[in-house]
């Protein structure tokens, strides 16, 4: 069965430290990878995606098929960087989410 | 441009009671698909509508339906309401393709629905 799995469901870092979300996978095929994010009183929206390569305020992302892994990272974690984080994945189905990982910067 | 928008935004139901859930595409957006989001879950896949027609299904029991109409809008019914359908109900558009095609979809802030 398709599968995403968040280990950490929180995850506390002082400002200015680095932050790494976990995510890994269980899909067949080459499924496409998301990160969405939700920050308090927002909806769910999405950070990035794997197939962009691009970094989004900061974050960036590596996909690892070896170890089916897709882990969010950020050199300096801010304030503003507090919020709900989901990885998903797709490929030609819909979009499966893992439960979800809420990161709290402390100042 | 307008993002996707849901109504109501709360709502309380009785357990067997029916209730319909409300959603507008984003604009140029074709592809609306809903999912649940049950308390400290990711948000899971109920359907997809896709000019009008279903063409994707999850994991959920035929008493969760749907309809989605010519301005692209749409709506989840839900009969028989059990407690466990209490969840926040997000509606998510796309331009063509939706989900599937690994289109981005937008989401709305959902309908929270509370089974007592």
């Amino acid at each position: 069965a398709q599968r995403v799995t968040q280990p950490e469901k929180l995850l506390s870092v002082f400002k200015g430290a680095p932050v790494e979300l976990k995510c890994n996978y269980s899909y067949s095929g080459s499924p496409e990878l998301f990160w969405y994010v939700q920050y308090s009183r927002q909806r769910l929206q999405l950070l990035l995606r794997h197939i962009s390569r691009e970094s989004i305020k900061g974050f960036t992302a590596d996909l690892n098929k070896g170890e089916t892994s897709f882990h969010l990272k950020k050199p300096f974690a801010q304030e503003e960087d507090s919020a709900m984080y989901y990885c998903a994945a797709s490929g030609n189905t819909p979009l499966v989410f893992g439960k979800g990982t809420r990161l709290s910067v402390i100042a | 441009e307008t993002g996707v928008t849901q109504s109501p935004t709360h709502l309380i139901k009785t357990r067997g009671q029916q209730v319909t859930l409300r959603c507008s595409s984003q604009s140029g957006h074709n592809t609306v698909s809903w999912y649940q989001q049950a308390l400290g879950q990711g948000p899971q896949f109920i359907f997809q509508y896709y000019r009008e027609e279903e063409n994707g299904r999850g994991n959920f029991p035929p008493r969760f339906s749907g309809l989605q109409f010519p301005n692209y809008s749409s709506e989840l019914n839900v009969n028989a309401l059990e407690l466990d359908d209490s969840a926040l109900y997000l509606c998510a558009s796309s331009p063509s393709g939706g989900p599937f095609s690994g289109n981005t979809i937008y989401f709305g802030e959902g309908s929270w629905l509370t089974v007592v």
